[in-house]
């Protein structure tokens, strides 16, 4: 285990459904970080969280919404999402560089997520 | 555009044989060069990091080769054995203002080690 977890593992939903997409880290670190993984994309990094403020978003699509509400929780809120929006959603954390940390990311085993 | 190259996209090895795997990348802000190693149904987990102030970088089997002049990078994966069969990930990051850093991420190798 990585020290990071998330739930749910799978999820299907409707293009009209509201749904959550939740993850935790254990390591005490203070950045965290949202990925979508498609097949034959490299990693798309959503948004990037430094001491709970949002330090990055990517150009994503508001039907994706985000929130830290303390270093150790990440949210994904989703809402009327698209078929394309089907992908492995991950997860990640590091020490932040802020904190003059490494910068290696912890990885969760994702959220494998399917759009009907 | 692809700010990291990976090559290739797929790859076969028998098992006890070396595996090769490319990276090329352009922007020279980059300094810091981790490979991630992903089994099915897990994350991407760190597998070994290197700096541009040196030229190689060994940890058990698996060995960094890095060549700054050519901005090229590589994993070589010695004696590879079946549970070696992942998908690894090159990435370059930088800097990109004082407190936040980013990760770019190469498009993957898929490795495949036959017993």
């Amino acid at each position: 285990e990585t020290g990071v977890t998330q739930t749910p593992r799978h999820l299907v939903m409707g293009m009209t459904n509201k749904k959550s997409l939740k993850c935790e880290q254990h390591l005490g670190h203070n950045a965290m970080y949202w990925y979508k993984q498609s097949a034959k994309k490299p990693l798309e990094l959503m948004f990037v969280y430094n001491f709970k403020e949002q330090t990055e978003n990517n150009s994503v699509p508001s039907r994706f919404s985000p929130e830290c509400p303390n270093s150790s929780h990440l949210f994904l809120h989703l809402h009327t999402l698209q078929p394309e929006d089907s992908a492995l959603y991950l997860c990640a954390s590091s020490q932040g560089p802020r904190a003059g940390g490494s910068y290696e990311q912890y990885f969760g085993p994702g959220t494998r997520l399917t759009v009907t | 555009q692809q700010q990291v190259k990976q090559s290739p996209q797929s790859l076969i090895v028998q098992k006890g044989g070396i595996s090769i795997i490319n990276c090329a990348y352009e922007n020279t802000a980059f300094d810091y060069f981790p490979w991630y190693q992903q089994f099915p149904g897990k994350g991407p987990a760190l597998l070994i990091a290197i700096r541009p102030d040196v030229s190689e970088k060994k940890e058990g089997r698996f060995t960094i080769s890095f060549n700054k002049s050519a901005k090229q990078f590589s994993l070589h994966i010695m004696d590879s054995q079946p549970g070696d069969s992942a998908t690894y990930f090159c990435a370059a990051s930088k800097t990109i203002d004082g407190n936040n850093r980013k990760l770019i991420w190469g498009l993957g190798t898929s490795l495949a080690v036959n017993p």
